[in-house]
């Protein structure tokens, strides 16, 4: 079957660095995104992977292994407004989006 | 800019009525999707539609349709509401070429409904 797995819950220091990491199973592969979504609100685009490695957007980084069904998402210099849920979703063979249940991210002061 | 509208923003039905969820979009996308999302899951997607005029099966179809008469709309019906679609619903919409979606997904704001 189809399977996205990532913490359920991380909590991380204003100013600090965290590391959200996704495992992946899927039919086929045709890249991974990250979300953020914000308590009441939609999920907002952060990044897509498709090529293994690192791409960095200003103080988020999103890292892909294909051969290991792995991803991860970096945070830089953490802002209390980055409190959120960070949801990972690989996208498989018939480019249908497959969801996990997301990482809820607490930022204390 | 708009982007994608949903109505309701939230709504409380009783089991046994029909609802429809509005979604429209401005951004002349594609595609576009219907999500549910629960508290511990991830997203699950009900139908989508890859053009106007044709519609698919997600992961989650049952007691739910859709219908694309244009490329603007995506409305989701419930025929008969039970307590288990109670749940937040998200439209999304996605710029996809050649038949392959790899575009980012823009989502609605969400409609929360409630199934007493």
């Amino acid at each position: 079957g189809q399977n996205i797995d990532q913490p359920t819950e991380m909590t991380a220091t204003e100013g600090a660095i965290v590391q959200i990491n996704c495992t992946y199973q899927t039919s086929g592969f045709n890249g991974l995104f990250w979300y953020q979504q914000h308590a009441g609100e939609a999920p907002t685009f952060l990044s897509y992977n498709v090529l293994d490695g690192l791409e960095e957007k200003g103080r988020f980084s999103s890292f892909l292994s294909r051969s290991k069904g792995y991803s991860y998402l970096l945070l830089k210099e953490l802002q209390m407004k980055d409190s959120a849920s960070y949801l990972c979703a690989a996208m498989d063979s018939n480019y249908q989006l497959i969801w996990g249940a997301g990482t809820k991210l607490i930022i204390k002061p | 800019t708009a982007g994608i509208t949903q109505a309701p923003t939230s709504q409380i039905l009783a089991a046994g009525r029909s609802m429809t969820l509005r979604c429209t979009q401005d951004m002349r996308h594609n595609a576009m999707y219907w999500y549910r999302q629960d508290l511990g899951l991830g997203l699950r997607l009900i139908h989508y539609s890859n053009t106007a005029g044709t519609t698919g099966k997600g992961e989650v179809p049952d007691g739910y349709s859709v219908s694309r008469a244009i490329t603007d709309d995506l409305p989701l019906t419930l025929a008969s509401a039970v307590p288990s679609q109670t749940s937040v619903y998200f439209c999304a919409s996605s710029d996809s070429s050649g038949g392959a979606n790899t575009g980012e997904l823009f989502f609605g704001e969400g409609s929360r409904l409630t199934v007493l």
